[in-house]
């Protein structure tokens, strides 16, 4: 199995405009989760799927950021506009049950 | 609610020395409590679990034992390395369901010299 695919793995964007994070989970996996990870804040969970239906966006910052999941086979997190304050690295996780498998996450510099 | 507090970091430490990292949990019942591992430029790895009180998980030389009475799970190595340099995570997890997210301690940072 290839693991969790991320896409893009870096990112360098400037303030104010979209930026669209993918994610293909591992075949199987009913579980999705969006993560963010900076130096200040550590890891935190942002919002995570079951069956492609969202069950706790209680972690999205703010409305500019949404996340989707139409199949059971991508999900996306997308920033709109973003913010320097939005520079981080996401990971997606997806899992089975209970154990999470991480993605090699998103690099993401906003200008 | 539940949480999870890992020692504070960073460790250094030097080849061939025990490694002790604590991990001391607040949860109500039984969760499970996984180590993760992320390696410069990396995501998460699941390095060991256990599942309920008094199981031990091992893998790659690390061990560590949930111990319900104290609530905690330390990470252990008798003999680490250079290539285990990294952060590692302890974490809680509640199974499957709506609470199948895990709880993530802060991290600690170790690194292992020559």
């Amino acid at each position: 199995d290839a693991g969790v695919i991320q896409s893009p793995r870096h990112e360098v964007t400037e303030m104010g405009q979209e930026v669209t994070l993918r994610c293909k989970p591992i075949s199987g996996h009913d579980y999705l989760f969006w993560y963010r990870q900076t130096m200040m804040r550590g890891l935190e969970l942002l919002i995570y799927f079951n069956n492609n239906v969202p069950i706790d966006d209680s972690g999205m910052p703010e409305d500019r950021f949404s996340a989707k999941m139409p199949n059971a086979s991508f999900s996306t997190l997308k920033i709109q506009p973003s913010e320097p304050r939005d520079s981080a690295v996401y990971f997606c996780a997806t899992s089975p049950g209970e154990t999470q498998y991480f993605g090699p996450g998103t690099r993401l510099l906003v200008l | 609610g539940d949480s999870v507090t890992q020692m504070e970091g960073p460790v250094t430490l030097s080849e061939e020395a025990f490694l002790t990292i604590n991990c001391t949990y607040t949860a109500t019942g039984y969760p499970s409590l996984f180590w993760y591992v992320q390696y410069p430029g990396e995501g998460l790895q699941l390095l060991l679990k256990a599942t309920k009180a008094d199981d031990k998980g091992s893998n790659k030389g690390f061990e560590a034992t949930y111990r319900k009475e104290t609530t905690s799970f330390h990470l252990e190595k008798g003999s680490v390395q250079v290539s285990d340099s990294a952060v590692y995570f302890c974490a809680l997890g509640r199974g499957t369901g709506a609470n199948s997210k895990l709880t993530f301690g802060k991290g600690i940072t170790l690194s292992v010299r020559p």
